[in-house]
């Protein structure tokens, strides 16, 4: 079967770094996404990794291994607004989107 | 109008009753999609379109119908209302199916069957 794996939730301090993970098991690999979604809004695109390695995006870089159905989201200089929920998001073999149930992310001050 | 748009923003519906919730976007993608999402699980597929004229069936279809007459517009429909479809309703839109290419939401409809 196909399933994702990512934690329910994580707390980090603004201004911190924190490090999201994603292990994934699906029915053949198109790449991996990854979105963001505050509380009552509708997911946004973050980032599409198909290649293993990181990808870097400003304060945002996620990183994948397809060789171990890994992938995480890395968040710096963490700010109030990054408060939200992260989901991961691998694509299978028909091109359809298998989605994590998401990690709600709680940034302090 | 920039993007995707969903209507109603949110609904309560006895049981029994059909219900259509609508979806229009402006980019002239060609595939379009709708997911519920309930609390603790990851967004569902319902039904896709990967053109006017064509639909297809998701991980979660039962209980509901889309039609795509045209680029913009997906409907998606609930015959006959059952409690388990209370959720939120995002849909989607993609420039192509079947390759890599980004979905982008629309805003949900938040659906509460009595």
């Amino acid at each position: 079967g196909q399933n994702i794996d990512q934690p329910t939730e994580m707390t980090a301090t603004e201004g911190a770094i924190v490090q999201i993970n994603c292990t994934y098991q699906t029915s053949g690999f198109n790449g991996l996404f990854w979105y963001q979604q505050h509380a009552g809004e509708a997911p946004t695109f973050l980032s599409y990794n198909v290649l293993d390695g990181l990808e870097e995006k400003g304060r945002f870089s996620s990183f994948l291994s397809r060789s171990k159905g890994y992938s995480y989201l890395l968040l710096k200089e963490l700010q109030m607004k990054d408060s939200a929920s992260y989901l991961c998001a691998p694509m299978d073999s028909n091109y359809q989107l298998i989605w994590g149930a998401g990690t709600k992310l709680i940034i302090k001050p | 109008i920039a993007g995707i748009t969903q209507a109603p923003t949110s609904q309560i519906l006895a049981a029994g009753r059909r219900m259509t919730l609508r979806c229009t976007q402006d980019m002239r993608h060609n595939a379009m999609y709708w997911y519920r999402q309930d609390l603790g699980l990851g967004l569902r597929l319902i039904h896709y379109s990967n053109t006017a004229g064509t639909t297809g069936k998701g991980e979660v279809p039962d209980g509901y119908s889309v039609s795509r007459a045209n680029t913009d517009d997906f409907p998606l429909t609930l015959a006959s209302a059952v409690p388990s479809q209370t959720s939120v309703y995002f849909c989607a839109s993609s420039d192509s199916y079947g390759v890599t290419d980004t979905q982008y939401f629309g805003p949900g409809t938040r659906l509460t069957v009595l």
